[in-house]
């Protein structure tokens, strides 16, 4: 099956500036690649994801870039504001092939924005 | 649109003692997922189910852990009996279909075993 590392494990930034998190993923099969955000007692929000026949997208402050070929994506937050603290979650299918697709996760990471 | 409801939202019990929780996907999607996550960590998944059906559950710790999803809306997953180590946040989380690939999760349930 997949397995995914995510760095760092906390990340803090001053308000305003960018920040950006990174995954590695084991399975070149793997096709979809989503984000996720969860707050203190929330359950995981998804914010963004890509699929493998593209190599970035970009919602407003949000986006995300797919290197297949050194297997890794990232998530890149720009213009920072308070509200994004939170816990970041990146992730991809458990198992290639279309045998089933539930997620297996980065272990997150903690984002703080320092006013 | 109502998102995915689980209950109840936080649970307390004793070693050995079963559990039960409950999961109400977003009207009129098919697929069902029982996600773990130990505090400090991402989910991990439990169980996938497709309709009524089970679609992955190799990662079910499966002498203690149930899950049924019998009429394909709601879902339960009981642990019996629980141990420590079970204390977690149980999400469920629901796509529209096995095609769909987008999850929405649920606000989760807070279970703590001592």
């Amino acid at each position: 099956g997949e397995n995914v590392e995510q760095h760092p494990s906390t990340l803090s930034v001053q308000e305003g500036d960018s920040a950006v998190i990174k995954c590695t993923y084991s399975d070149s099969a793997s096709n979809y690649f989503p984000w996720y955000k969860q707050e203190l007692g929330k359950g995981p929000q998804l914010i963004i994801d890509i699929r493998s026949n593209v190599g970035e997208k970009k919602d407003q402050r949000i986006a995300v870039t797919l290197n297949k070929t050194a297997k890794h994506f990232s998530l890149h937050i720009t213009e920072t504001q308070p509200e994004d603290s939170a816990v970041y979650f990146c992730a991809a299918p458990l198992l290639s092939g279309g045998g089933a697709d539930g997620l297996t996760f980065g272990k997150g990471t903690h984002l703080i924005i320092q006013p | 649109e109502a998102g995915v409801a689980q209950s109840p939202r936080y649970k307390i019990i004793e070693k050995r003692q079963s559990v039960a929780f409950w999961c109400n996907p977003i009207s009129g999607h098919a697929t069902l997922y029982w996600y773990q996550q130990i505090l400090g960590q991402g989910p991990k998944l439990l169980i996938q189910f497709q309709n009524n059906g089970v679609v992955d559950d190799s990662q079910l710790p499966k002498d203690r852990f149930s899950a049924e999803r019998l009429k394909g809306v709601d879902s339960t997953l009981k642990i019996q009996p629980a141990k420590l180590e079970d204390s977690a946040v149980y999400l469920c989380a629901s796509s529209l279909d096995r095609l769909g690939l987008t999850q929405y999760f649920g606000p989760g349930t807070r279970l703590l075993v001592l």
